[in-house]
């Protein structure tokens, strides 16, 4: 069974940092992309980063450059979130997803979330 | 980055088709994708490459695109069906998703 697991989450002061988890099972996890996704309370999805499958290559979007880095332990089949300098509009719901984007057959497997809170 | 426009919300009742809609320009080069939202729950694929149904889909899902925009439709529709609708697309920057679409099961 592909699964995907996200853990880290918790309540954290404006400015401080956290790091997000995501253990993969049921695939060969240095094959794929990942990604990850965050929803605010109420909001739509918004993507965040990916990783190649390798590890070498990560892109983010404009808003989460230099704050936010994106890494992956493939011995570990896990990939992870590094957060810094946390703002209360970090407030949401972070997901990661098998990116097979580049195969042209969409974000796959998402994991069930977990809740990052910003906030004094 | 591009920007993809949804309608914040479609109504329909039981049985009848609903279409979703997701415009921008780079859909006239890039594929979209779509991903069903329920409450409480992780979004899940629907359709990708614009049109094409992961298995386990429901063949009342479907997926079309013309020039800069997609649509999805959902014929027959049916009271589970209501969710939170997401198209997705890329470009050079990387990915990006439409605000998202509620339907509602009248």
């Amino acid at each position: 069974q592909v699964h995907l697991v996200e853990s880290g989450g918790g309540l954290v002061k404006p400015g401080g940092s956290l790091r997000l988890s995501c253990a993969a099972s049921g695939f060969t996890f240095s094959d794929y992309q990942m990604t990850w996704i965050r929803q605010a309370p109420g909001k739509g999805l918004e993507w965040i980063s990916y990783i190649t499958s390798s590890g070498s290559y990560a892109n983010y979007a404009d808003s989460m450059k230099g704050r936010f880095t994106i890494s992956r332990d493939n011995a570990k089949n896990s990939l992870y979130l590094q957060m810094n300098s946390l703002r209360a509009e970090d407030t949401a719901v972070y997901y990661c997803a098998r990116d097979r984007l580049s195969a042209h057959e969409g974000m796959d497997v998402w994991g069930q979330g977990t809740t990052v809170t910003v906030s004094s | 980055s591009y920007e993809l426009a949804q309608p914040p919300s479609v109504s329909v009742s039981p049985g009848q088709t609903a279409r979703i809609t997701c415009s921008g320009d780079a859909l006239a080069k890039q594929y979209a994708y779509w991903y069903q939202q329920k409450p409480g729950q992780a979004p899940s694929l629907l359709i990708y490459k614009d049109s094409e149904r992961p298995s386990g889909i429901p063949e009342r899902f479907s997926g079309s695109s013309s020039g800069t925009t997609v649509t999805l439709t959902i014929s027959g529709v049916q009271a589970e069906d209501e969710a939170d609708y997401y198209c997705q697309s890329v470009d050079i920057s990387g990915r990006v998703f439409g605000g998202g679409t509620k339907l509602t099961v009248l």
